[in-house]
């Protein structure tokens, strides 16, 4: 599976959008970008997945670039309950669309909401 | 989503001794799922991946014969840290897949401590 990059952390204000990039510049055709979160001493949490459109649900959304080779994540309302960590990682995804590969963790993007 | 619960959430124990760690999944039955163990301010380093009625295939690195992993059914895992040691003192998570959903749930972790 390809690596990503991610900032080590980042803040947002209460009620304000979150942006959070990953660069995944060596992503192949085959791979989707899964987005990940773990808030403290909890197991992590899936967000949203996406190969190579725009995704939305209602959690977040998700932009990634035309080239693949990036992609931000973004929590339209954070709320101080969305500090966690955040965890961008790019897998492969089976011809029949099963997803059960085993999971890379990078070390994330620490997002920190405060007031 | 799915619902993965893991028991017990906390344990202590004393140096030498086993200890068993189960992985539920509650709504769907789990063809494949995964050991983690993640140690304080790191990420997650996945430990070994288990289908139901088969033996565990570990990563690099982790001991087989101290880390027993049971797949029996298709709604439980277990994972045994045989002759615990202090070193071993971690936070564990499962996660687990399943056609219903397509997709990987994650319990709530388990946190170990040896003294």
């Amino acid at each position: 599976d390809a690596k990503t990059t991610q900032p080590p952390s980042m803040d947002c204000a209460e009620g304000r959008a979150a942006n959070l990039p990953c660069n995944h510049s060596t992503i192949s055709g085959n791979e989707y970008v899964y987005w990940y979160r773990q808030i403290h001493s909890q197991g992590p949490q899936y967000i949203i997945h996406g190969l190579k459109n725009n995704e939305t649900n209602e959690m977040a959304s998700l932009i990634i670039t035309e080239d693949r080779k990036s992609s931000t994540l973004i929590l339209p309302h954070a709320t101080l309950r969305d500090t966690a960590v955040y965890y961008c990682i790019v897998r492969v995804v089976s011809a029949g669309g099963t997803s059960y590969g085993k999971l890379t963790f990078g070390q994330g993007t620490i997002l920190t909401v405060h007031p | 989503g799915a619902v993965v619960s893991q028991h017990p959430s906390r344990v202590i124990c004393k140096s030498g001794t086993s200890v068993k760690i189960e992985c539920r999944s509650l709504d769907f039955q789990a063809t494949t799922m995964f050991w983690y163990r993640q140690f304080p301010k790191q990420s997650l380093m996945l430990m070994a991946t288990s289908n139901e009625g088969s033996k565990a295939t570990y990563e690099q690195g982790v001991e087989k014969d101290k880390f027993l992993i049971n797949h029996a059914s298709l709604t439980l895992s277990t994972l045994t840290v045989t002759s615990a040691h202090p070193e071993d003192s971690s936070f564990y998570i499962c996660s687990a897949w399943g056609r219903k959903y397509n997709e990987q749930f994650f319990g709530p972790g388990t946190r170990l401590t040896v003294l």
